[in-house]
């Protein structure tokens, strides 16, 4: 069964304004995990936060996890035009073997 | 940096041929992975292997097989191509399985079955 679902699915913002994309999971989690893929390629991973993290910091990446929500939210700062690709959260599936993927949310950022 | 490389960025096939896909890793890692990407429903796990010669069905095995033979690659087969099988497939490789292991993907590989 899917584990993680991101919202929005879609979202188009202006460069230099921040992007919010979030995502929901179902079942209790040790980590959850961000890729990012540009089109037509293979995803990228950015950023691990364990569950016992509220928040974390990369460069202009933000991640928060709320595990009594079951959800996480990856904020973009000041996004420029080449962070324009879908954002995936990841999640182990049910046996704790394989990760599981969302449909994604797919961030255009126009110049 | 790991590499992974899938062979072919596009693939053209005629319903019914034997299809391979191939993924080579060049970080000696343990797991390897074939999903499927289609719009909408995100990344589909379809074979993995943890070990040579060892594979594991994930969730959308119907029509495919695998092949790990050395430790570096891993094969996609799909026995008799048919027009659903068209979609994206993506190979993945991690050092270890669990929750604190990293996925690294290849480009993919865009298959067309007509």
């Amino acid at each position: 069964s899917q584990q993680g679902e991101e919202d929005p699915q879609a979202l188009s913002i202006q460069e230099g304004e921040n992007a919010t994309m979030n995502c929901s999971y179902k079942t209790s989690i040790n980590n959850l995990q961000w890729y990012r893929q540009n089109s037509g390629r293979g995803l990228v991973h950015l950023i691990l936060i364990r569950s016992n993290e509220r928040e974390k910091h990369s460069g202009r990446l933000r991640v928060t996890l709320d595990t009594s929500k079951k959800s996480s939210s990856l904020l973009i700062t000041a996004s420029r035009a080449a962070d324009t690709a879908s954002y995936f959260c990841a999640t182990l599936d049910n046996y704790g073997q394989n990760f599981v993927f969302g449909p994604g949310t797919r961030l255009s950022v126009l110049p | 940096d790991v590499k992974v490389t899938q062979s072919s960025r596009y693939l053209v096939k005629r319903t019914g041929e034997k299809v391979f896909l191939e993924c080579v890793q060049d970080m000696d890692h343990e797991n390897m992975f074939w999903y499927r990407q289609d719009p909408g429903l995100g990344l589909r796990l379809i074979y993995f292997s943890y070990d040579v010669k060892m594979k594991e069905k994930g969730d959308i095995p119907e029509g495919y097989s695998v092949s790990r033979e050395k430790k570096e690659r891993f094969s996609l087969i799909l026995e008799s191509a048919s027009t659903n099988q068209t979609s994206m497939y993506l190979c993945a490789s991690s050092f270890e399985l669990g929750a604190n292991e990293k996925l690294f993907f290849g480009s993919g590989t865009q298959l067309s079955v007509l």
